[in-house]
């Protein structure tokens, strides 16, 4: 079984500040973890995964991941919130062995604010 | 090349009518899923399709659910009776292939309201 936590519904940063979403995962396999976000009136976008290999990886607009096991985390953050940042983010987990992204567990999502 | 598109984007029924929900996925792709989040929830796992093969429904809630994907191309998911526990948004997802590479494209969803 898996499931994810994303701790805060709701993060609001200042436009430049440090943008940092949390997300926890159980998995009783190993995990392919993903961040997706959700911009207003659009479907989900994939922002970044992590697969095998490198545990720091980059995705799209400046975001990047890190994949920590021993603390079965997997924070997003971007150095620098821009306005255009502001979305609805889901982290989002599958069982490696689906070799896939099918049957993709999500978070409850993290609605980021951007303060001007 | 044209995403994955939802039909209708919303729809307002009335308990225990019908509604059925159009995906038509990205062309060639094999993998089709759908998924559904209530209000402040998760999103949430329903099935997945291999071309016109239902490859894993273990998520649908309930008979009321019945998916369909014709020809391995466009798919359905009609609720019938709808119940108000049915409100929430649908989303269907499309991929080319099973990999470690490959990525699930989503659509912008069908809100579907139950009153």
């Amino acid at each position: 079984a898996q499931s994810v936590t994303q701790l805060g519904s709701h993060v609001s940063v200042s436009e430049g500040a440090l943008v940092l979403l949390r997300c926890n995962y159980s998995s009783s396999v190993p995990p392919y973890l993903f961040w997706y976000v959700q911009y207003p009136n659009q479907g989900l976008q994939l922002l970044l995964k992590y697969t095998t290999g490198a545990t720091l990886v980059k995705g799209i607009n400046g975001f990047e991941a890190e994949f920590k096991k021993s603390e079965t985390s997997f924070h997003l953050t971007k150095p620098s919130a821009h306005m255009s940042d502001a979305a609805e983010y889901f982290c989002a987990v599958s069982p490696s062995f689906y070799f896939g992204n099918e049957k993709l567990t999500f978070g409850t999502g993290t609605r980021l604010t951007i303060i001007p | 090349e044209a995403g994955v598109t939802q039909f209708p984007s919303h729809s307002v029924i009335e308990k225990g009518q019908t509604v059925t929900l159009r995906c038509d996925p990205i062309s060639g792709h094999d993998n089709l899923y759908w998924y559904r989040r209530v209000m402040g929830k998760e999103i949430k796992f329903l099935l997945h399709f291999v071309k016109e093969s239902k490859q894993d429904e273990s998520g649908m809630p309930n008979n009321r659910f019945l998916a369909e994907r014709t020809g391995g191309t466009y798919s359905t998911l009609k609720v019938q009776p709808a119940e108000l526990e049915d409100s929430g948004v649908y989303f269907c997802a499309s991929s080319p292939n099973r990999g470690r590479d490959t990525e699930a494209f989503f659509g912008q969803g069908t809100r579907l309201t139950v009153v």
